[in-house]
């Protein structure tokens, strides 16, 4: 079946530096993407739509020009968490719906961001 | 808080069924969901219902709909200890974004 993968697993950096995260649908055409925020014991919380081709959409109180997102291809998403904090170490999650269902949407494995 | 509303613990007894219940508010919604997330991993679709079944079955797993409260629940039949997960309702909001609920801890024990 379908499958998103995301890299890297995770990752450890030290505050001030920026940590890119991929997405990628590995058998199916993605126009949108979403990134999710998981914090620990917590819901996951929508970042942004990823739209190829055109800017993405940040929900309301997401610094676009702290969590940049860029989607190259059909087939993948980045998310730049730039200038990474302490409090930015979280769990994020990327998602994409196949083009022509609404019925399933299909979730990467997620990348843990420690910032030290 | 979330839109989406969901208890936050569950312990249950291998073998018994487990219930998982939620709330949604938006109405107009089409597909409602239940993911699973075992630790430190991604999300699992388990199953889905769209809005206008009141029940769906998939092996082990019911799906109960009631849009006149905006109910949702899980039933897990036979729970297994691999059933031990957090459990989110979602429901779908316009095309494809999805508003999640805390999520439920279930805990199986022996």
């Amino acid at each position: 079946g379908a499958v998103v993968s995301q890299h890297p697993s995770r990752v450890i950096c030290k505050s001030g530096t920026s940590v890119k995260i991929e997405c990628r649908s590995l058998d199916f055409q993605a126009t949108t993407m979403f990134w999710y925020r998981q914090f620990p014991k917590q819901s996951l919380m929508l970042m942004a739509t990823s739209n190829e081709g055109s800017k993405a959409t940040y929900e309301q109180g997401v610094e676009k020009d702290k969590f940049l997102i860029n989607h190259a291809s059909l087939t993948l998403s980045t998310l730049t968490v730039t200038s990474a904090h302490p409090e930015d170490s979280s769990f994020y999650i990327c998602s994409a719906p196949p083009p022509t269902s609404r019925e399933t949407q299909y979730f990467g494995p997620g990348t843990r961001l420690l910032v030290l | 808080g979330e839109d989406v509303e969901q208890s936050l613990f569950l312990s249950v007894r291998e073998g018994d069924s487990s219930v998982i219940n939620c709330t949604y508010t938006d109405s107009s919604s089409t597909y409602l969901y239940w993911y699973k997330q075992e630790p430190g991993a991604g999300l699992q679709l388990l199953t889905y219902i769209f809005s206008n079944m009141d029940m769906k079955q998939d092996q082990r797993l019911t799906v109960l709909l009631n849009k006149k409260d905006k109910h949702l629940s899980l039933r897990i039949a036979d729970t297994q200890t691999g059933d031990s997960a957090i459990y989110f309702c979602a429901e779908i909001i316009g095309d494809y974004k999805l508003s999640f609920g805390a999520g439920t801890t279930v805990t199986v024990r022996a």
